[in-house]
């Protein structure tokens, strides 16, 4: 499977304890996203990176979330003392260079994967 | 700041039907994509078509095709002869595009999602 993957899928935890999520986007795309998913909602913007430069972080990424992309391959995303409001589902997209050419030549598009399911009891 | 807006929470279609699901959205900018993601129960989110906002002409494929209105700001999805398979939750997203080459991607806004069911 050449699909974006996500590890785990699903993730029961206690509140206060520490989560890792794993995402391994399509083989050299170079831009990563991570989104939130909670129930009834669109998914909403959390960070990019582009290689491994987070580019961008939406302000719902407090500081007791942290995301890398050390070799600009994997993701990893941390959520420190977890809290029932951090119960979601988190999405990871990847997303390839669009070709030479200017802003308009990518195809800009998104593939995403199948997401963790996060429940903090 | 941009914002999307699907009104219609739910919907439901016959088999073999048409239906069209509505979408708008709010911006200042002039460049930018619009998206409809399909995401099935239990099941990853997928793109089903896209139309770049410099283009005049709707974007189609195969069932799939958008009404774009740009002065209106509306992004509508028609779907033909609807299939069982096309049961989900449809997601319209806008992306603004980056001012230069090599700038910072931006990320998907995404509606609040309309739920589609389509009855035998």
């Amino acid at each position: 499977d050449t699909g974006v993957s996500q590890d785990p899928r699903h993730k029961i935890t206690k509140r206060g304890q520490n989560v890792t999520f794993r995402c391994d986007p399509i083989s050299e795309h170079n831009r990563l996203y991570w989104y939130r998913q909670t129930l009834g909602q669109g998914p909403e913007f959390l960070t990019y990176f582009q290689n491994e430069a987070q580019l961008e972080k939406s302000r719902l990424l407090s500081d007791r979330f942290s995301a890398e992309r050390p070799k600009g391959s994997f993701s990893t995303l941390e959520i420190q003392r977890t809290e029932q409001g951090d119960s979601a589902m988190y999405l990871c997209a990847s997303s390839p260079r669009g070709p030479s050419g200017g802003p308009f030549s990518g195809s800009y598009e998104q593939y995403f994967g199948p997401g963790t399911r996060l429940t903090v009891t | 700041a941009q914002t999307v807006t699907q009104s219609q929470p739910e919907m439901s279609v016959q088999e073999a039907e048409t239906v069209t699901l509505s979408c708008t959205y709010d911006t200042s900018e002039n460049n930018y994509y619009l998206f409809w993601y399909k995401q099935p129960p239990s099941r990853q989110m997928i793109l089903v078509i896209r139309q770049e906002a410099y283009k005049q002409q709707n974007a189609t494929e195969n069932r799939f095709s958008v009404n774009f209105q740009k002065a209106a700001k509306s992004f509508s999805l028609k779907i033909s002869d609807s299939q069982l398979g096309d049961t989900a939750m449809y997601f319209c997203a806008f992306m603004k595009l980056p001012k230069n080459y090599g700038g910072s991607q931006g990320n998907l806004i995404f509606g609040k999602g309309t739920k589609l069911s389509v009855k035998p």
